[in-house]
């Protein structure tokens, strides 16, 4: 069975700046991906970035970027000049063989003025 | 425009009734997902489909019942069975049959409340 740990339930972070927020996992697949999600207060779910696990380069988007450290099982989201817009619940997860997605529980990001 | 629409909204139900949620998609995915998200949580998987007439229990399945008539549609049956469901649903989508490379796209869920 898979599981994915968010270890920080709530964030805050300064308009402009910098915040990194932490995943780990388990899973017994040899190949599978990673996904950060947004869970804006609109409740829809919006994929931030996704990572390729028999890739090293870590996966980039824009202001979003991953530290995807294999060997750890860590999958952190680097958010660089945070926005306001950014203010949102993100989830980190995991998907297996059959394209089952194991969802963290979340980490719930505020970003002030 | 491309995506996944559920209807309703909100949804308001009595203790003892079946509901049926509805998920649809134009987007030619060949898999569907039901996922359920209590607050403050993340989401579980209840009933996933990856291909016309075939259908999957996920972890959470008790309770729950779904169909797979149309390539588009794949509603969800909130059963009187379910002890506790109260919570917010959401549908996915994604491309290919059990491929890893496959995002799943979510629609916009729907609140159940159990009144």
């Amino acid at each position: 069975a898979q599981t994915v740990t968010q270890s920080q339930p709530e964030m805050s972070v300064q308009e402009a700046e910098t915040v990194t927020l932490s995943c780990t996992y388990d899973t017994s697949e040899n190949n599978y991906y990673l996904f950060w999600y947004k869970q804006p207060p609109s409740r829809q779910m919006i994929l931030v970035i996704r990572q390729e696990a028999y890739k090293q380069q870590n996966a980039t988007e824009n202001r979003f970027s991953v530290n995807f450290q294999k060997a750890a099982k860590s999958f952190s989201l680097k958010i660089s000049d945070s926005q306001l817009g950014d203010t949102a619940m993100y989830f980190c997860a995991c998907n297996n063989a059959g394209n089952m997605l194991t969802f963290g529980g979340g980490t719930r990001l505020m970003v002030k003025p | 425009d491309g995506g996944i629409t559920q209807s309703p909204k909100y949804l308001f139900r009595k203790e003892g009734q079946n509901v049926t949620l509805s998920c649809e998609q134009n987007l030619n995915h060949d898999a569907m997902y039901w996922y359920r998200q209590d607050p403050g949580q993340g989401l579980r998987l209840i009933y996933y489909s990856q291909i016309v007439n075939d259908f999957q229990k996920g972890d959470i399945a008790e309770g729950y019942s779904v169909s797979r008539e149309k390539k588009e549609s794949f509603p969800l049956t909130v059963t009187s069975a379910q002890k506790n469901p109260t919570a917010f649903y959401l549908c996915a989508s994604s491309n290919r049959l059990a491929g890893l490379t496959d995002t799943q796209y979510f629609g916009p869920g729907t609140r159940l409340t159990v009144l």
